[in-house]
């Protein structure tokens, strides 16, 4: 599967405790992207990278949370000291191009 | 005015019906709203999309129709298949600021019945 993968698919913590999710963009994706989406809502930008350079950061990234793309590659998401709140899914995307980004299937994090 | 307000929250539609869903937005500086559909357990996946300078777009049985003057677009499913049922996201973005922050709407689930 050349697609965009997500690790791991579900993530069952207690509050308070770290996280960290990774993604593998589609290999010559240049521009990868991450994205929150709560129950019944649509994906929320968090931020977004251009090769390794991590070029915008929503406000919703509190300073809990923090992203790397070491070598331009895959993509690690971290959530520290993590709260109820934070339990959601979190997509992670990759392009070629601005505009046509393409999805993993999402890590599923419930915060206990 | 980053909101991108969508309409109906579901939808349940016959199979060979038409499905509509309509989405309008604030930002004049959006220049490109894709259509994304999700299905339980998997994350979006780009179905169609429209820049502002044409007024429809097909692809299949997948039509957007765009109203620039009203800020308004909606999707069209012809022939709605019982396949079809899934959440459907629009959304949009401003490419001419590098298009990575991509706004989207609420969603609308999609029943098409038997």
């Amino acid at each position: 599967d050349t697609g965009v993968s997500q690790n791991p698919r579900h993530k069952i913590t207690k509050r308070g405790q770290n996280v960290t999710f990774r993604c593998d963009p589609i290999s010559e994706h240049n521009r990868l992207y991450w994205y929150r989406q709560t129950l019944g809502q649509g994906p929320e930008f968090l931020t977004y990278f251009q090769n390794e350079a991590q070029l915008e950061k929503s406000r919703l990234l509190s300073d809990r949370f923090s992203a790397e793309r070491p070598k331009g590659s895959f993509s690690t998401l971290e959530i520290q000291r993590t709260e109820q709140g934070d339990s959601a899914m979190y997509l992670c995307a990759s392009s070629v191009r601005e505009n046509e980004q393409f999805f993993g299937p999402g890590t599923r994090l419930t915060v206990l | 005015q980053q909101q991108v307000k969508q309409s109906p929250q579901s939808l349940i539609v016959q199979k060979g019906g038409i499905s509509i869903i309509n989405c309008a937005y604030e930002n004049t500086a959006f220049d490109y709203f894709p259509w994304y559909q999700q299905f339980p357990g998997k994350g979006p996946a780009l179905l169609i999309a429209i820049r502002p300078d044409v007024s429809e777009k097909k692809e299949g049985r997948f039509t957007i129709s765009f109203n620039k003057s009203a800020k308004q677009f909606s999707l069209h499913i012809m022939d709605s298949q019982p396949g079809d049922s899934a959440t459907y996201f629009c959304a949009a973005s401003s490419l001419d600021t590098g298009g990575f922050k991509t706004i989207f709407g609420a969603g609308t689930r999609l029943f098409v019945k038997a």
